[in-house]
């Protein structure tokens, strides 16, 4: 199975701070990564897929890098609404596996 | 508008049944390859099974292989989740999801998801 290692676990910022989440996977996935924002008690929503595509009606203070093993999500200028736990996903190989996840708070 | 609501979680016994269904609208049910995903209480994230559009071929995790069968209905835009022989670590809310055409996609649209507690 493809781990998944995302970090930091949680992280506190200001409201218009830049706020860079990093994942990392166990082998070569090429671009295939997603990353979904989940507030609480809902569903997760795709933000960005195949790492840096911007799904649509997503602002675009949200942005994705990344390829390979190595890869970035980044909210410029964090807003109240983006609280929220944010995960990445692969999708290179069953089974599709998720990071751990970050919480991200207004400090 | 894309729309997935789940219904049939509950309440049941270690050892116990359930059948979750997922009813889809607001796009062509049978052209899209469709999941499960589950999330126990504070906990991640947890792919549990996909199915292709028709219906041909089915994909699980290990930890419900055996135990769980993912069916669909693209007559009725219909998808399920029979879970058999339910253990305690089972409990988590389940989400129905969307892919693409293909199986190895992104979830692009989720369910409300629907919460199964196992216990006595």
């Amino acid at each position: 199975d493809i781990q998944m290692t995302q970090s930091p676990s949680s992280l506190s910022a200001s409201v218009g701070d830049r706020v860079t989440i990093t994942c990392q996977a166990s082998q070569d996935i090429s671009k295939y990564l997603n990353w979904y924002q989940q507030k609480p008690g809902k569903a997760p929503k795709l933000l960005i897929y195949d790492a840096f595509n911007l799904q649509t009606g997503v602002p675009s203070r949200f942005s994705g890098s990344g390829s390979g093993t190595d890869f970035t999500f980044t909210i410029n200028s964090l807003q109240p609404d983006d609280i929220a736990t944010y995960y990445c996903q692969q999708y290179d190989d069953l089974p599709l596996t998720f990071g751990g996840g970050t919480k991200v708070e207004i400090k | 508008d894309v729309q997935l609501v789940e219904s049939g979680g509950g309440l049941v016994q270690p050892g116990g049944s359930l059948r979750l269904s997922c009813a889809a609208s607001g796009f062509t049910f049978s052209n899209y390859a469709m999941s499960w995903v589950r999330q126990a209480p504070g906990k991640g994230l947890e792919w549990v099974s996909t199915i292709t559009s028709t219906g041909g071929d089915t994909f699980y995790a290990d930890s419900v292989k055996g135990r769980f069968t993912i069916s669909r209905d693209n007559s009725k835009n219909l998808l399920f989740l029979q879970m058999n022989g339910l253990r305690a670590e089972d409990t988590a809310v389940y989400y129905c999801a969307k892919q693409m055409e293909v199986i190895l996609t992104q979830f692009d649209n989720w369910g409300q998801g629907t919460l199964v507690t196992v216990s006595s």
